[in-house]
């Protein structure tokens, strides 16, 4: 079974500091995807970003980025010059192509002060 | 284009009491997957549902039970309910198995 772990459960950081979330998955599946997903107070949940299983480049997406390791199962996402309304619980998910279903990890919630 | 939408957007039942949410999925989608979110976790998927019937199913009880309807919208059914069964209930759709398209969901709350 996947397994998608946040270690951190809440991070408070100054607005225009960057923002590092770690993300750590289980699976021997060898197709798959990646997820990070933000929640606003609102509830919903908001698409940031996807990786497939085969592509590891690592790329920079307005002020975000992410980390795509294969060889150590993780998957980090980083916001650069964080903003206040960044401020939301962030979400890394598993997707795997076959089962066809999303499974998430724990989330971080993060705060940024002005 | 109307992304995914569910209703009713907050619920307050009692113990006992069974619930009904719905979930129209957007425009082009075919397939409605419902999830579980308790207070301070992570969604859980609960089930799945393709061409009118259940393609898949998490780990949930036979008190939750869904539907689709020929228009492809759904509704997700929970008997009994117990005051654990309290949460965010997020809808998905998708075009068979690509991405998942979350709707703003429902807050259920057992008293």
């Amino acid at each position: 079974a996947q397994k998608v772990t946040q270690a951190q459960t809440e991070i408070s950081v100054v607005e225009k500091e960057d923002v590092t979330l770690d993300c750590v998955y289980e699976t021997r599946d060898t197709t798959y995807y990646l997820f990070w997903y933000k929640q606003p107070p609102s509830g919903e949940l908001v698409f940031l970003i996807r990786r497939n299983s085969f592509d590891e480049q690592n790329e920079i997406s307005g002020r975000y980025s992410w980390n795509f390791q294969k060889s150590t199962s993780s998957f980090n996402f980083t916001i650069t010059a964080s903003q206040v309304v960044d401020s939301a619980v962030y979400f890394c998910a598993f997707f795997q192509a076959a089962g066809n279903k999303l499974t998430f990890g724990g989330g971080t919630r993060v705060l940024v002060k002005p | 284009d109307a992304g995914v939408t569910q209703s009713p957007t907050h619920l307050i039942k009692t113990r006992g009491q069974q619930v009904t949410l719905r979930c129209s999925p957007k425009s082009g989608h075919d397939t409605v997957s419902w999830y579980q979110q308790a207070l301070g976790q992570g969604p859980q998927f609960i089930f799945q549902y393709y061409e009118e019937e259940e393609r898949q199913r998490g780990n949930f009880p036979d008190r939750f039970s869904g539907h689709q309807f020929p228009n492809y919208s759904s509704e997700l059914n929970v008997n009994a309910l117990l005051l654990g069964d309290s949460a965010l209930y997020l809808c998905a759709s998708s075009l068979g198995e690509g991405e998942q398209f979350f709707g703003p969901g429902t807050r259920l709350t057992v008293l």
